[in-house]
């Protein structure tokens, strides 16, 4: 299998322009889960889909983030309008099911840079 | 709520010397317990979890950690570390029965090996 697979892996843009992220997971994986990571706050998860239904979208930071996972093999997140302070890793991540013992498998990566 | 501390966020060992990494977590109920490891430029990568089948954990590359209830801690041990051991560690929890997608890390940890 080749993994959690993300694109673009950097992605440079101006503030005020629309951002999206793009993340195909491991197939037959049920769960899959947006993470931005930064510096000053670490790994933080955004949101989560259960068969491609958001469960939890607790940790987004704001309205001008959103995800859809509109079928079982793609996903994206969104951002609109950008902001310097956006500029972060944005991982996605897979796992088999829903279990608390079940290893989630992350992709490489997004480097977001909102100038 | 659970959370986890790893102390010290960077580690410099040289190298064939012993790795110790701490974590000490903060849970109402004994946790399910993850070291996950990052490295440049990559996704992060399980590298072992505590389920409570066993206290003592053996993971990949030779990576073992100890659950000790009575310290609340959960620290990754290797005996020698080697030149390609130089990532960051990220130590995560979550309570039973929550779900995998209740996985909460830390701040990670960078190991540098020294030649």
């Amino acid at each position: 299998d080749a993994g959690v697979i993300q694109s673009p892996r950097h992605e440079v843009t101006e503030m005020g322009q629309e951002v999206t992220l793009r993340c195909k997971p491991i197939s037959g994986h049920d769960y899959l889960f947006w993470y931005r990571q930064t510096m000053m706050r670490g790994l933080e998860l955004l949101i989560y889909f259960n068969n491609n239904v958001p469960i939890d979208d607790s940790g987004m930071p704001e309205d001008r983030f959103s995800a859809k996972m509109p079928n079982a093999s793609f996903s994206t997140l969104k951002i609109q309008p950008s902001e310097p302070r956006d500029s972060a890793v944005y991982f996605c991540a897979s796992s088999l099911a829903g279990a608390d013992t079940d290893t989630q498998y992350f992709g490489p990566g997004t480097r977001l840079t909102v100038l | 709520a659970q959370s986890v501390t790893q102390l010290g966020s960077h580690v410099s060992v040289s190298e064939g010397a012993l790795v110790l990494l701490r974590c000490n977590y903060s849970s109402s109920v004994p946790p399910y317990l993850f070291w996950y490891v990052q490295y440049p430029n990559q996704g992060l990568q399980l590298l072992l979890k505590y389920t409570s089948a066993a206290t003592l954990v053996k993971g990949i590359n030779g990576f073992e950690a100890e659950f000790k209830k009575s310290e609340t801690s959960f620290h990754l041990t290797k005996p020698s570390a080697h030149m390609s051991d130089a990532a960051e560690y990220f130590c995560a929890v979550t309570p039973p029965g929550a779900g995998s997608y209740q996985l909460t890390f830390g701040k990670g940890t960078k190991l540098s090996v020294i030649p």
